[in-house]
């Protein structure tokens, strides 16, 4: 597809386990982010990989959170022992580059945890 | 530190009748702005984007933003809403950071337009 796909895109997991999302950005996109949304509290950034640069780590709640991005492309975001707070939708996003160009978003991961 | 504060939450407006959805940032230098939409149960879309090439920006079904950098705003607006608006609405600025970046989003307006 010409699109950013997350999979899946509904998650219903209980309290302790772990999951783990899926990001294929669209081809050529070096840049990737993951963004959190939760009800009533806007996009909370949590990540950004750019090329075979370190990734830019800094939004991650806690470090229950992490996330990889094997070869450039497919980006896996994973939350161990997850939490009821941790409930909300997971959205990536991919660009060309740096700069002024835009983002281009999934339509994300609804993430229930009960 | 960079952001954007969305001055309503909520925005109600009549079929017809004009849109003007707030948003001010705050920047110790000349941003990079965007305005985003999310439709119900759809991924976010860009709307429009400032990067100082022009004071006022024309963007995608209608909308168009100006950056007035005295008053530190970046309003949305629309001469006359259609149902097909209704949506969120999220003011964005980019930050960039020591070779990072990222954008930081508003906490949102919910548009709603009624017949």
């Amino acid at each position: 597809g010409a699109g950013v796909s997350q999979s899946p895109s509904n998650k219903v997991t209980e309290k302790g386990k772990d999951v783990e999302l899926r990001c294929d950005p669209i081809s050529g996109h070096t840049a990737l982010y993951w963004y959190r949304q939760s009800l009533g509290q806007g996009l909370e950034f949590l990540i950004y990989f750019q090329g075979n640069s370190a990734p830019d780590k800094s939004g991650l709640p806690s470090d229950r959170f992490s996330a990889e991005r094997t070869g450039g492309s497919v980006s896996t975001l994973t939350i161990q022992r997850t939490q009821q707070e941790d409930s909300a939708v997971y959205l990536c996003a991919s660009s060309p580059r740096q700069g002024n160009s835009p983002l281009h978003f999934g339509n994300g991961t609804r993430l229930t945890v009960t | 530190a960079q952001s954007v504060t969305q001055l309503d939450s909520h925005v109600s407006v009549s079929e017809g009748t004009p849109v003007l959805l707030r948003c001010n940032y705050s920047s110790s230098y000349s941003p990079s702005l965007f305005w985003y939409v999310q439709h119900p149960n759809k991924g976010l879309q860009l709307l429009l984007k400032y990067t100082s090439a022009a004071t006022l920006v024309k963007g995608i079904n209608g909308f168009e933003a100006e950056f007035k950098k005295s008053e530190t705003s970046f309003h949305l607006t629309k001469p006359s809403a259609h149902m097909s608006d209704a949506a969120e609405y999220f003011c964005v600025v980019r930050l960039t950071q020591g070779g990072s970046e990222k954008l930081v989003f508003g906490k949102g307006t919910k548009l709603t337009v009624n017949p």
